[in-house]
């Protein structure tokens, strides 16, 4: 029963372009929510956030929105750039509870120079 | 470096022997959390501490799998009785309070021969 899916596992971008990325939960019961990115053999960084409270979140380059109706939320990163080559993972969380975290598959991005 | 720290960063063993992981928290983290990633996958919730208190856990935990978090500082995940379906990589996860993110340090990676 995979509750956030990441249905792109991968995607090309071309450099300074805008890259999106998408998600979909099914809990209605989470309530915050996270984008991490990922290197090769280290740990998930965390990128951004948002509050169900919230449809729109922003931090420089990097913009979530939450479509709570859909149950869907997306990362938007202006502009790419070849740093950003990671691979992606979408988080939610039920905040009545532990705040333990259910991660989709991941989307691999690479931005191309 | 003030991250969360794992230890060791890969280990590998034979199946059926038993293998013990450290996690070393931010300072004054108090919750802390761990998950486990294999190939393809996001990770995956294995248990949650608040200070020496274990709260939850999942039912991926079978029962040679026991984490302790003695004096609410640092933890170990030990396995007893390896099987080839314990590879992956071992998480780590650190918070300081509600709404705020989970750090995650760099994982183990375990590989079972």
């Amino acid at each position: 029963d995979q509750q956030v899916k990441q249905n792109s596992p991968s995607l090309s971008v071309q450099e300074g372009r805008i890259s999106i990325l998408n998600c979909d939960y099914t809990n209605s019961m989470f309530d915050y929510f996270l984008w991490y990115k990922k290197y090769p053999a280290e740990g998930p960084t965390f990128l951004i956030s948002i509050s169900s409270i919230k449809d729109k979140n922003e931090d420089g380059r990097f913009t979530v929105f939450l479509n709570k109706s859909a149950k869907h939320l997306s990362l938007h990163i202006v502009p790419s750039q070849p740093g950003d080559s990671a691979v992606y993972f979408c988080a939610a969380s039920d905040t009545s509870g532990t705040y333990k975290y259910i991660f989709g598959t991941g989307t691999r991005l690479k931005v191309l120079a | 470096d003030t991250g969360v720290s794992q230890d060791p960063r890969h280990k590998i063993t034979k199946r059926g022997q038993n293998v013990t992981f450290r996690c070393d928290p931010i300072s004054e983290h108090n919750r802390l959390y761990w998950y486990r990633q294999t190939l393809g996958q996001g990770p995956e919730f294995l248990t949650y501490f608040q200070n020496e208190a274990q709260l939850e856990k999942s039912r991926l935990l079978s029962d040679r799998f026991s984490a302790e978090r003695p004096k609410g500082s640092f933890s170990t995940l030990e396995i007893q009785r390896t099987e080839q379906g314990d590879s992956a990589m071992y998480l780590c996860a650190t918070r300081v309070g509600d709404n705020q993110p989970q750090h995650f340090g760099d994982g183990t990676r375990l590989s079972i021969l």
